[in-house]
């Protein structure tokens, strides 16, 4: 079967960094993406992976290791309006999106 | 630019009756759109993949009599829900697919069922 994992929530200080994991096992990869999702609003593209190593955006990076089946999403200078959940999401070899379950991160003062 | 539009953002409506959700891609063609719902603190369950004049492809668990899927367009895909419940309460929430790759989501419709 295919199955995605990541935390069910974490908690960060503003200012500081936080990494978030996701393992994946799927049939087929074509890519994997991370999402912001706020309380009540649709995700939003954060990122996208396909060869391994490291791509950076700003505060925000993402890694990927397709030999491990994994990836993090690592946020630097953390902000209150981070507070979200972020789903790490696999596109298999019919190019469908298998979404992880999602990660809530609480920011906190 | 990939901006995709869905219409109504919320509705309530009562037992019975049955809802339309429109999802509109503004700026780009998209051949498949994929209908998502999401319950209060769970994550995105795909129920359908709607492909332009052809039939959506369902996922299990999801009785496409009640959930009518209908891909007229290039830039137009509508989820009607039939004889709602108030289980059918939910967040639905549809994306666009630009390209294999790229998949842009609208920004969701809540629906309450009273």
């Amino acid at each position: 079967g295919q199955n995605i994992d990541q935390p069910t929530e974490m908690t960060a200080t503003e200012g500081a960094i936080v990494q978030i994991n996701c393992t994946y096992q799927t049939s087929g990869f074509n890519g994997l993406f991370w999402y912001q999702q706020h309380a009540g609003e649709a995700p939003t593209f954060l990122s996208y992976n396909v060869l391994d190593g490291l791509e950076e955006k700003g505060r925000f990076s993402s890694f990927l290791s397709r030999s491990k089946g994994y990836s993090y999403l690592l946020l630097k200078e953390l902000q209150m309006k981070d507070s979200a959940s972020y789903l790490c999401a696999v596109l298999d070899s019919n190019y469908q999106l298998i979404w992880g379950a999602g990660t809530k991160l609480i920011i906190k003062p | 630019g990939a901006v995709v539009s869905q219409h109504p953002s919320w509705v309530i409506c009562k037992s019975g009756t049955s809802v339309k959700i429109e999802c509109r891609s503004l700026d780009f063609q998209a051949t498949t759109m994929f209908w998502y719902r999401q319950f209060p603190k769970q994550s995105l369950m795909l129920m359908a993949t709607s492909n332009e004049g052809s039939k959506a492809t369902y996922e299990q668990g999801v009785e496409k009599d009640k959930f009518l899927i209908n891909h007229a367009s290039l830039t137009l895909s509508t989820l009607t829900v039939t004889s709602a419940h108030p289980e059918d309460s939910s967040f639905y929430i549809c994306s666009a697919r630009l390209q294999e790759h790229e998949q842009y989501f609208g920004p969701g419709t809540r629906l309450t069922v009273t």
